[in-house]
């Protein structure tokens, strides 16, 4: 079956500029958890959904940043006035219940902010 | 505040060795730990987990890991390594109730003939 997509693959933009990225999660995956993985380092935590509510966004850097899920499936991070410190890899994740299931990791999207 | 250390960010090994890669972990609740592996352009895969019970995890590819509560420890090993095994490794811990997994910094891992 597919697994987590997410859209677009990359994405370069201009510093000061919006920016959706999206994620399609598994079907019938009610956890949705966004990440974000600096050049060298492990993934760090951003924000988590179970079904269309932000349970956790404690890993938000700031209030450019912000996403929402309106029908419990794709979620879409926005990142407004975006800064070149912005630049990283975007991962999102889904699992099937907030019971330590596994995370299924999507590819991710390459955000670049010249 | 839960925490991954992995010792090491770039490991080499010959074809055929043993590849041991390190992690510790900082958990106030009895941890949930995780390995996963990144291939260049791709998506973390989950390598295998420890939840309770066995403290020996046997995971995909060879790999396996020993949780060792009182050194704080989760390493991960595989008896030979392969060419195909080239690829960043990170330990996670999950923290809070909300499943959402705190990572180390990973371990580059390098196979060479």
């Amino acid at each position: 079956g597919a697994g987590v997509s997410q859209t677009p693959s990359n994405k370069v933009t201009e510093k000061g500029k919006y920016v959706e990225l999206r994620c399609d999660p598994i079907s019938g995956h009610t956890a949705l958890y966004w990440y974000r993985q600096s050049l060298g380092q492990g993934p760090e935590f951003l924000i988590y959904f179970q079904g269309t509510g932000a349970a956790d966004d404690s890993g938000l850097p700031n209030d450019r940043f912000f996403a929402v899920r309106p029908e419990g499936s794709v979620s879409t991070l926005k990142i407004q006035r975006t800064e070149r410190g912005d630049s990283a890899v975007y991962l999102c994740a889904s699992s099937s219940q907030t019971a330590n299931n596994e995370q299924f990791f999507g590819p991710g999207t390459r955000l670049t902010v010249l | 505040a839960q925490s991954v250390t992995q010792l090491g960010s770039h490991v080499s090994v010959s074809e055929g060795a043993l590849v041991l890669l390190r992690c510790n972990y900082s958990s106030s609740v009895p941890p949930y730990l995780f390995w996963y592996v990144q291939y260049p352009n791709q998506g973390l895969q989950l390598l295998l987990k420890y939840t309770t019970g066995a403290t020996l995890v046997k995971g995909i590819n060879g790999f396996e890991a020993e949780f060792k509560k009182s050194e704080t420890s989760f390493h991960l090993t595989k008896p030979s390594a392969h060419m195909s095994d080239a690829a960043e490794y990170f330990c996670a811990v999950i923290s809070g109730g909300y499943n959402k997994l705190i990572f180390g910094a990973g371990t580059r891992l390098a196979v060479h003939p």
